[in-house]
């Protein structure tokens, strides 16, 4: 069973760069696409972007200025950076394997990230 | 890239059945056959029930059942059940292999 789990700081401060990486366990990073999506207090979900373990990515045009994803095969773990961070980043923040829609993909349980001084 | 429109809340009791729309536009609803819904119950990882407009992943109850028109995709929920209660959203592709999600719904069995 392929298991994701986020880590990263839970408190981030006002311009600074969000990091946050999704361990993947029961499987192989490799040959498959990773999202990042995230929700803010009260709202929808927001697709970030994706990123295919040979680097190629697709980002969210919103957030495409600000956004980078990386994968690292030795450690079998992606990650999300987010840069110039307002309060309105404040979401829990998931990854996911697969694109959005996905019919073998898996989610992990989100982390919350607030971004305040 | 907008958010697709979905009502905020929609009810009903148990046994009944309920549709949830999600409202996009032509540059992606409309645009291509790649709607998916996700449940999501608080505090869990949300889980995909519907993909491609009206298929469903292998486990998902024949309960939940997906559909297009137009701009106009929809969820039903067919023998509404207690477990049934959660968020819903709807995603679509939005061309250049982007994806965009929907506002949200929140069901609530009465």
């Amino acid at each position: 069973q392929v298991q994701l789990q986020e880590s990263g700081p839970g408190l981030v401060k006002p311009s600074e760069t969000l990091s946050l990486t999704c361990d993947v366990s029961g499987g192989s990073v490799s040959r498959y696409y990773w999202s990042w999506i995230r929700q803010s207090p009260g709202k929808g979900l927001e697709w970030i972007g994706y990123i295919y373990d040979g680097g190629s990515t697709n980002y969210n045009p919103s957030l495409k200025s600000r956004v980078t994803m990386s994968v690292d095969t030795s450690k079998n773990q992606f990650s999300l950076k987010l840069t110039s961070v307002t309060a309105a980043d404040t979401a829990v923040y998931y990854c996911a394997r697969g694109a959005p829609g996905y019919s073998s993909g898996y989610w992990g349980q989100g982390t919350l990230v607030t971004i305040s001084s | 890239q907008s958010a697709l429109t979905q009502p905020a809340s929609v009810s009903g009791s148990p046994g009944q059945s309920i549709t949830i729309s999600c409202t996009g536009s032509s540059s992606d609803v409309g645009g291509y056959n790649l709607v998916s819904w996700y449940q999501h119950h608080p505090g869990k990882a949300p889980k995909l029930i519907i993909y491609e407009v009206t298929k469903r992943p292998s486990g998902v109850s024949d309960r939940f059942s997906g559909s297009k028109s137009g701009n106009t995709a929809s969820l039903t929920i067919s023998g509404l059940q207690a477990e049934d209660e959660a968020d819903y959203h709807c995603c679509s592709h939005a061309g250049s292999f982007t994806y965009v999600f929907g506002t949200g719904t929140k069901v609530t069995v009465l």
